[in-house]
């Protein structure tokens, strides 16, 4: 069993829908908890970052963490042919590596 | 801008050579980490190094291996080259916080024949 489960996609959404996206996990251990971006053929950016349990909103952005159910989501509202992109869920424990699911790809038709 | 550049962008080698990554980061970032992330799959820890010693390493097998220098750029280099080597390759730096953000460089892509 990977630590960080997500699935693959492809999700394709209309302009302006609000996109779920989840992961769930397996290592009690995790303590933070991170969504990345990534475009086609770039390095990953950092999107968001939540500690524990709890929500955490940046413009359109909603990152949500349930440590009891061990479920990660982000929220997306109002979104962008821009979104456009793989969303990659990570855990880290605090130590010297961070886990990251298998990434979510997707699309925002206009 | 992440602060983070890796070289080359691109290169095809074939199975059985030797590759050498680059990567350097701005100053004071004394720790980098390296990733592997092979198509449609998110990027798994290869190792990391602080203070130019290799202080963490995942399920990597030995011909990985790396270098961090004074001037905070690292070399990643891959032995004896395999066909599940192709990759991008990710250097990435730690914000610093403990917090396992990471800010990462484009990558290299590998391509093994």
């Amino acid at each position: 069993q990977k630590e960080v489960e997500q699935d693959p996609g492809p999700l394709s959404v209309p302009e302006g829908a609000i996109v779920s996206l989840n992961c769930t996990y397996s290592n009690s251990a995790f303590q933070y908890f991170m969504w990345y971006r990534q475009y086609s053929r770039k390095g990953p950016e950092l999107l968001m970052y939540t500690y524990s349990s709890g929500n955490k909103e940046d413009g359109r952005f909603t990152a949500q963490v349930d440590k009891s159910s061990k479920y990660i989501s982000l929220f997306i509202r109002d979104s962008q042919p821009s979104d456009s992109a793989t969303y990659l869920c990570a855990s880290h424990t605090g130590g010297f590596k961070t886990i990251f699911g298998a990434g979510t790809r997707l699309f925002v038709k206009a | 801008e992440t602060g983070v550049t890796q070289s080359p962008t691109h290169l095809i080698k074939t199975r059985g050579q030797q590759v050498t990554l680059r990567c350097s980061s701005q100053s004071g970032h004394n720790t980098v980490s390296w990733y592997q992330q092979a198509l449609g799959q998110g990027p798994q820890f290869i190792f990391q190094y602080y203070r130019e010693e290799e202080n963490g390493r995942g399920n990597f097998p030995p011909r990985f291996s790396g270098l961090q220098f004074p001037n905070y750029s690292s070399e990643l280099n891959v032995n004896a080259l395999e066909l599940d080597d192709s990759a991008l390759y990710l250097c990435a730096s730690p914000a610093g916080t403990g917090t396992g953000e990471l800010f990462f460089g484009e990558g290299s892509r590998l391509t093994v024949l």
